[in-house]
């Protein structure tokens, strides 16, 4: 079935660098995508989303990019701190904005 | 403002025992609401979506089900527990429409 996939499972990165966490999906018809940031033993957390009528969305230290063209989705985190270490997963609405499709979640691991 | 509670955290029940978890939402009516599996290390798997009163949509066939008794109650059952059934569960509730999904915090259940 249609699925969200990520490209890279573990992510490390050094504090105060640019992080970039990729995504790919399979569903041309998804037009509205989430990025959710989740610590360990919490449910995820929103941080920015975006609809298929844009390519990019800016929230504060982070930006969304959609390429609707390859089907990919990034998330821009801007000087990383290490209160950004967790797992961020992409997500895609499915079933006519019914229900979510997650991806399998990147680890984000900020270096001192 | 709208609120999802969550319980229990923790749970541990043997191999073959029921299980009830509830979820409920304050601040928002006619909510969807989502029922969403996370083994370790690993994405989130949705097991069942509701978007009334009495409509379950079940995702993936197992040994829970779910049911909505009142419009802010979502609730995940088993008859007979599986040590496969293990896992972090996760409630959500999100507005009608194509719009970002809030969790609550979760619960470990450990079957032993």
């Amino acid at each position: 079935g249609e699925s969200v996939g990520l490209h890279l499972p573990t992510l490390s990165v050094q504090e105060g660098d640019n992080s970039i966490i990729n995504c790919a999906y399979s569903n041309s018809a998804s037009d509205y995508f989430i990025w959710y940031k989740q610590e360990s033993g919490k449910g995820p957390q929103f941080i920015i989303d975006i609809r298929s009528n844009m390519d990019k969305r800016q929230g504060q230290r982070v930006t969304v990019l959609l390429n609707k063209t390859v089907k990919h989705l990034s998330l821009q985190i801007a000087a990383t701190q290490p209160g950004d270490s967790a797992v961020y997963f992409c997500a895609e609405n499915g079933n006519y904005g019914q229900n979510f499709v997650f991806g399998p979640g990147t680890r984000l691991s900020v270096l001192p | 403002s709208q609120t999802i509670h969550q319980w229990p955290a923790t749970l541990v029940q043997p191999v073959g025992s029921p299980l009830s978890l509830e979820c409920t939402v304050e601040g928002t009516s006619n909510p969807n609401l989502y029922w969403y599996r996370q083994a370790a290390g690993r994405g989130l798997q949705l097991l069942f979506y509701s978007v009334g009163i009495g409509q379950i949509s079940s995702e993936v066939p197992q040994n829970l089900s779910a049911s909505r008794p009142q419009d802010r109650q979502f609730i995940l059952s088993s008859k007979k527990l599986l040590l496969s059934d293990s896992g972090f569960y996760l409630c959500a509730w999100s507005r009608t429409g194509v719009t970002e999904a809030f969790f609550g915090q979760g619960t470990r259940l450990t079957v032993v």
